[in-house]
C-alpha cells in the first residue's frame, strides 16, 4: 500500500498568517496518462465529513476560497492556506487516489489558532 | 444535489453484525460506485473498500478481508456494508463516498454521507 505521511501533526497559526501543511507518499503518485498527482486535500471539522478541498494536488474545487493552495509533485506535496481565517481550524488530511480504488490517507494535521 | 443519507448510530455487542445503510439521491446510482470510509474516535480516515452499483464488483481492504461484506439495491439506490464479528477497535463512525462505477477512476470523493455511529461494546 502507499502510505501517506503528514506533518506536522498539529500546528498553531496566527490569524492572517500562512499555514503550510506537508505529504509525502511512499511511491509516486503520478498518473502518467495525464502527467497530473493523484492527490487531494480534504479539510475536516468536527463532527462533520470530510470535505474536498483540492485534487490532481493543485486544482481547487469549486467554492472552495483561493487562500487556500495546493502544490507539489511526484512524492512531496504541500497545502498552503495564505491567510489563516478564524473558520480554517479543522484536521486537514492528504490522500491519494493513484491505486485507485484503494485509497491511502494521511494521519491528518490539526490547525489551530495561535 | 447529490445527497448521501445513512442510517442511525448503532450500539453493538462484541461479535455481533453490522449493517450500515447510505441512500442516494441526486444522481444515477448504477452510473457510480460507492466507497466507504471509517474514522475511529481521535483518529484518521481508514479506507474500507468499494462497491460498483452498476455491476456489483467489490475491493474490500485486505485487514477486513472476510468479515466485511457490501452491497447494493439499484432499486433502491442505497449502498449496505455489513461488517460482522465485531471488536471493540471497530467502534468509529462510518462513511459512505460516492466513487466511480469501474474501480479504476483516479478520482477523489467529492461526495460524503454524514457519517454512522457504530459502538461495539458490552
Amino acid at each position: 500500500d502507499i502510505v501517506m505521511t503528514q506533518s506536522p501533526d498539529s500546528l498553531a497559526v496566527s490569524l492572517g498568517e500562512r499555514a503550510t501543511i506537508n505529504c509525502k507518499s511512499s511511491q509516486s503518485v503520478l498518473y502518467s496518462s495525464n502527467n497530473k498527482n493523484c492527490l487531494a486535500w480534504y479539510q475536516q471539522k468536527p463532527g462533520q465529513p470530510p470535505k474536498l478541498l483540492i485534487y490532481w494536488a493543485s486544482t481547487r474545487e469549486s467554492g472552495v476560497p483561493d487562500r487556500f493552495s495546493g502544490s507539489g509533485s511526484g512524492t512531496d506535496f504541500t497545502l498552503t492556506i495564505s491567510s489563516l481565517q478564524a473558520e480554517d481550524v479543522a484536521v486537514y488530511y492528504c490522500q491519494q487516489y493513484y491505486s485507485t480504488p484503494l485509497y491511502t490517507f494521511g494521519q491528518g494535521t490539526k490547525l489551530e489558532i495561535k | 444535489q447529490v445527497q448521501l443519507v445513512q442510517s442511525g448510530a448503532e450500539v453493538k455487542n462484541p461479535g455481533a453484525s453490522v449493517k450500515v445503510s447510505c441512500k442516494a439521491s441526486g444522481y444515477t446510482f448504477s452510473s457510480y460506485g460507492i466507497s466507504w470510509v471509517r474514522q475511529a474516535p481521535g483518529q484518521g480516515l481508514e479506507w474500507m473498500g468499494w462497491i460498483s452499483a452498476y455491476n456489483g464488483n467489490t475491493n474490500y481492504a485486505q485487514k477486513l478481508q472476510g468479515r466485511v461484506t457490501m452491497t447494493t439495491d439499484t432499486s433502491t439506490s442505497t449502498a449496505y456494508m455489513e461488517l460482522r464479528s465485531l471488536r471493540s477497535d471497530d467502534t468509529a463512525v462510518y462513511y459512505c463516498a460516492r466513487d466511480c462505477t469501474g474501480g479504476v477512476c483516479y478520482n477523489p470523493l467529492w461526495y460524503w454521507g454524514r457519517g454512522t455511529l457504530v459502538t461495539v461494546s458490552s
